[in-house]
């Protein structure tokens, strides 16, 4: 079945650095991928997504290039703030009918001021 | 625009009792979905809906049940508590279509089983 590997956590980051948090898959078909982001006490927002390979998504800074040949689809920040404290999620959405959502188990990343 | 709508906030339950976790989504969206997210997890789904009337399960469904009787509300139940039961319980909607859609997610209801 469809899988996905998440970089382990915690990350903890001065702010301004640079950030990956890396993220592989496994599935069948062509799948969606997405990165959530929980912000303590809240739910999942999405953060960006990408539907299709060498798409690439963005938002908020933050950038994942979607890499069918290596199966993976890495968060990127160039320049991290305090406020980015957070837990992301790596996830994909299968082709079936019900849109599931695979989700990988999350890393949690710590900004210092 | 309330989005999805979770109540509880917070629960605790003693083993054996039952309760109820409600969700609600305003954006007139036909898929629906519970996922409980366990520490240090990510989010494994319970059960899922594709429209009203319509239910199936997920990858952990024992002990839980649900019904979509509107496509507004999709409530969760959990009929005799137990305290692996304790977990951060999450109510998701997106629309129909394409995979590429991105799921709405409630604030969550914590529960704990004692």
């Amino acid at each position: 079945g469809d899988s996905v590997t998440q970089m382990e956590g915690p990350v903890t980051l001065s702010e301004e650095a640079f950030l990956t948090i890396n993220c592989t898959y496994t599935a069948t078909g062509y799948p969606s991928l997405f990165w959530y982001v929980q912000y303590p006490g809240e739910g999942l927002q999405l953060l960006l997504k990408a539907t299709k390979a060498d798409d690439k998504g963005s938002n908020k800074g933050f950038e994942a290039t979607y890499r069918k040949e290596t199966t993976s689809f890495h968060l990127e920040k160039g320049s991290v703030q305090v406020s980015d404290s957070a837990v992301y999620f790596c996830a994909l959405s299968s082709s079936g009918s019900a849109r599931q959502l695979t989700f990988g188990s999350g890393t949690q990343l710590t900004v210092l001021p | 625009n309330a989005g999805v709508t979770q109540t509880p906030k917070f629960r605790i339950l003693k083993i054996g009792q039952s309760m109820t976790l409600q969700c609600a989504q305003d954006m007139n969206h036909n898929y629906m979905y519970w996922y409980r997210q366990d520490p240090g997890m990510g989010l494994k789904l319970i059960y899922y809906s594709v429209g009203a009337g319509i239910t199936d399960k997920g990858e952990v469904p024992n002990g839980y049940n649900v019904s979509r009787s509107t496509t507004e509300d999709f409530p969760l139940r959990l009929e005799l508590a137990a305290p692996s039961q304790t977990s951060v319980y999450f109510c998701a909607s997106s629309t129909q279509g394409d995979s590429n859609q991105p799921q709405h997610f409630g604030d969550g209801t914590r529960l704990s089983i004692l």
